[in-house]
């Protein structure tokens, strides 16, 4: 059973702090990393994607990955109010059809 | 606008009436998929489809049916409905991934099913 595992949270940090979410997987064959944003009542969308170990950095969000330790991970640099929502983790093996995902880290940034 | 769209965003049913939801994507992806979303428990596949005729069991098919007949279209068949479907689904499609490609999955906006 290929599982991905996320923090339930809520995680609550004052706005301009760096909000620091994890995740971690369980199959080895895993090979590209999402994570998504899900408003509440809306729908998942895609904030980036990692397949390879280190860190990828787009605007104030910093992917990192370390295969070894099967620990994926998001941070959101300058948190804003905005940034309050629901992150999901996803892991995808050979197919695009084999996309896990863990169960959401909730995500509460305070003015 | 490249999207998904899915019908009907909700939806009441009784026990038992067949339903169908349906999903279309304009991007000419090769992959569709349906999930279901429920608290605690995350995104679950249903059913995906890698192309035109083609497609397979998630993770959690029972009660669920399917059809690929054109690439743009995937909907969602519940013969009975039970009460345990009740749950918030999702389509979402997909280019063909090739290996460590790092193309995720777009989801359209979501189906409020609730069964009584």
């Amino acid at each position: 059973q290929k599982e991905v595992e996320q923090n339930s949270g809520p995680l609550s940090v004052p706005e301009g702090a760096i909000a620091s979410l994890n995740c971690t997987y369980s199959d080895r064959g895993s090979q590209s990393f999402f994570w998504y944003r899900q408003y509440s009542g809306k729908s998942p969308e895609l904030i980036m994607f990692i397949y390879s170990n280190g860190d990828k950095e787009d605007g104030r969000f910093t992917a990192q990955l370390n295969k070894a330790s099967q620990y994926v991970s998001l941070l959101i640099r300058d948190s804003q109010p905005s940034d309050s929502a629901t992150y999901l983790c996803a892991a995808r093996s050979g197919s695009a059809r084999q996309l896990t995902f863990g169960s959401g880290t909730q995500l509460t940034v305070l003015p | 606008e490249a999207q998904v769209t899915q019908n009907p965003r909700y939806l009441i049913t009784v026990t038992g009436k067949k339903l169908t939801v349906t999903c279309s994507q304009n991007m000419n992806h090769e992959y569709m998929s349906w999930y279901r979303q429920d608290p605690g428990l995350g995104l679950r596949q249903i059913y995906y489809s890698m192309n035109v005729e083609v497609t397979d069991k998630g993770d959690v098919p029972e009660g669920y049916k399917v059809s690929r007949k054109e690439k743009r279209n995937f909907p969602l068949i519940l013969e009975s409905p039970s009460p345990n479907q009740t749950s918030l689904y999702f389509c979402a499609s997909t280019p063909y991934a090739r290996r460590g490609g790092g193309y995720g999955y777009t989801f359209g906006s979501g189906t409020r099913l609730t069964v009584v």
